[in-house]
């Protein structure tokens, strides 16, 4: 399996501007998540999928932040418009549950976004 | 509160030499942990879990954790530090069914 693949993987835009991050789980995995990475906070989860249904969206900053998962293999993270402080590592990852435990999470390579 | 403590922020290691990370959880029940490694520019890559059963766990790339529950602890060793795995180390805490939660990392430097 190639692992979870994420697109593009560096992104710069200017702030105001939509910015669509995408990403396409591994095949049988019904967990999906979206994480953003930043030297101050850390890895931070903004949005977890289960069966393509979003169960967790508490993480997400505010309404100009979006995820939507149409199908079991591709979710996509939106932001409109974006801000310099969006700027950030975005990392989609899945995981194959259990029973009712997920396993552990398989990490994309992620998406660098630059927000000028 | 469910928590993850990595309390070295930067470790330094010269090449051949043995390696222990820290980690420190807090969790009422059976902890599910995890180590992950981050090369930069990569995403994160798992190299052991612990779930249940025998505390001291083999990961990959010759690494092993020994969970301790008296002292809260999930600390990651190697015998023998090559210069490729200097990198950033994670160690994760799965308390339910899906929240991760993660430690801030521990930076790891490889002189040769």
């Amino acid at each position: 399996d190639a692992g979870v693949i994420q697109s593009p993987r560096h992104e710069v835009t200017e702030m105001g501007q939509e910015v669509t991050l995408r990403c396409k789980p591994i095949s049988g995995h019904n967990s999906l998540f979206w994480y953003r990475q930043t030297m101050m906070r850390g890895l931070e989860l903004l949005i977890y999928f289960n069966n393509n249904v979003p169960i967790d969206d508490s993480g997400m900053p505010e309404d100009r932040f979006s995820a939507k998962m149409p199908n079991a293999s591709f979710s996509t993270l939106k932001i409109q418009p974006s801000e310099p402080r969006d700027s950030a590592v975005y990392f989609c990852a899945s995981s194959h549950p259990q029973g009712t435990l997920n396993t552990e999470a398989f990490f994309g390579q992620g998406t660098r976004l630059t927000v000028v | 509160a469910q928590s993850v403590t990595q309390p070295d922020i930067h470790i330094t290691v010269s090449e051949g030499a043995s390696l222990e990370l820290r980690c420190n959880y807090s969790y009422g029940a059976t902890p599910y942990l995890f180590w992950y490694v981050q090369s930069p520019g990569q995403g994160l890559q798992l190299l052991l879990k612990y779930f249940s059963g025998d505390t001291l766990v083999q990961g990959i790339k010759g690494f092993e954790a020994e969970f301790k529950r008296s002292q809260s602890s999930f600390n990651l060793r190697k015998p023998s530090v090559h210069w490729s795995d200097a990198a950033e180390y994670f160690c994760a805490l799965l308390p339910g069914t899906y929240k991760y939660i993660f430690g801030t990392g521990t930076r790891l430097k490889v002189l040769a």
